[in-house]
């Protein structure tokens, strides 16, 4: 039973639009979660995260929305850069564990520019 | 820092053959994760470690996967005998604490080959 799923393996946008990716985890026990990002061959680097007792957090360009009800979260960013193209990974995790995180498949982000 | 140090890189082994991967967390950082990575089942967590100590294996997929991290400064994942599904890239990842707010800092992982 996969517990986080990215139900997207791609995605391509225009330069300067939005790219949404979008998560959906099924374990009610997760609290805390992550987006990572990942450029071949490197390890993923985290990006942004959202507590549960949150609905929505943003760091510049980045926005993760969190929706508990329907276990639903994306990541929105705006605009879209050509070096923004990666693969991203949407991860869940309890708060008082967040280190010990279940990682969706990854969604590839093509930025077009 | 120099960040999270994985060696080798790379490893082609045959069948059969013993192998050990290696991971320099950050320093200071009490927790170290090992994931692998395939195409089949994504990025799966095997075992991590806090304060040098196991914590949770339940990931390990068999008894020929082992870790261990005799210090704070150096974990090794060692598979023996190796098959070829072990094929994968294989990533140590380091946090300072367990709480939200303390992601987890990746290497740039090992690509494993298993002829």
């Amino acid at each position: 039973d996969q517990q986080v799923k990215q139900n997207s393996p791609s995605l391509s946008v225009q330069e300067g639009r939005i790219s949404i990716l979008n998560c959906d985890y099924t374990n009610s026990m997760f609290d805390y979660f992550l987006w990572y990002k990942k450029y071949p061959a490197e390890g993923p680097t985290f990006l942004i995260s959202i507590s549960s007792i949150k609905d929505k957090n943003e760091d510049g360009r980045f926005t993760v929305f969190l929706n508990k009800s329907a276990k639903h979260l994306s990541l929105h960013i705006v605009p879209s850069q050509p070096g923004d193209s990666a693969v991203y990974f949407c991860a869940a995790s309890v708060y008082t564990n967040a280190g010990k995180s279940t990682f969706g498949d990854g969604t590839t982000l093509t930025v077009k520019p | 820092d120099a960040g999270v140090i994985q060696s080798p890189r790379h490893e082609v082994t045959e069948m059969g053959q013993e192998v050990t991967l290696r991971c320099k967390p950050i320093s200071g950082h009490d927790y170290l994760f090992w994931y692998r990575q395939t195409m089949m089942r994504g990025l799966e967590l095997l075992i991590y470690f806090n304060n040098n100590v196991p914590i949770d294996d339940s990931g390990m997929p068999e008894d020929r996967f082992s870790a261990k991290m005799p210090n704070a400064s150096f974990s090794t994942l060692k598979i023996q005998p190796s098959e070829p599904r072990d094929s994968a890239v294989y990533f140590c990842a380091s946090t300072p604490r367990a709480r939200g707010g303390s992601e987890a800092f990746f290497g740039q992982g090992t690509r494993l080959t298993v002829v």
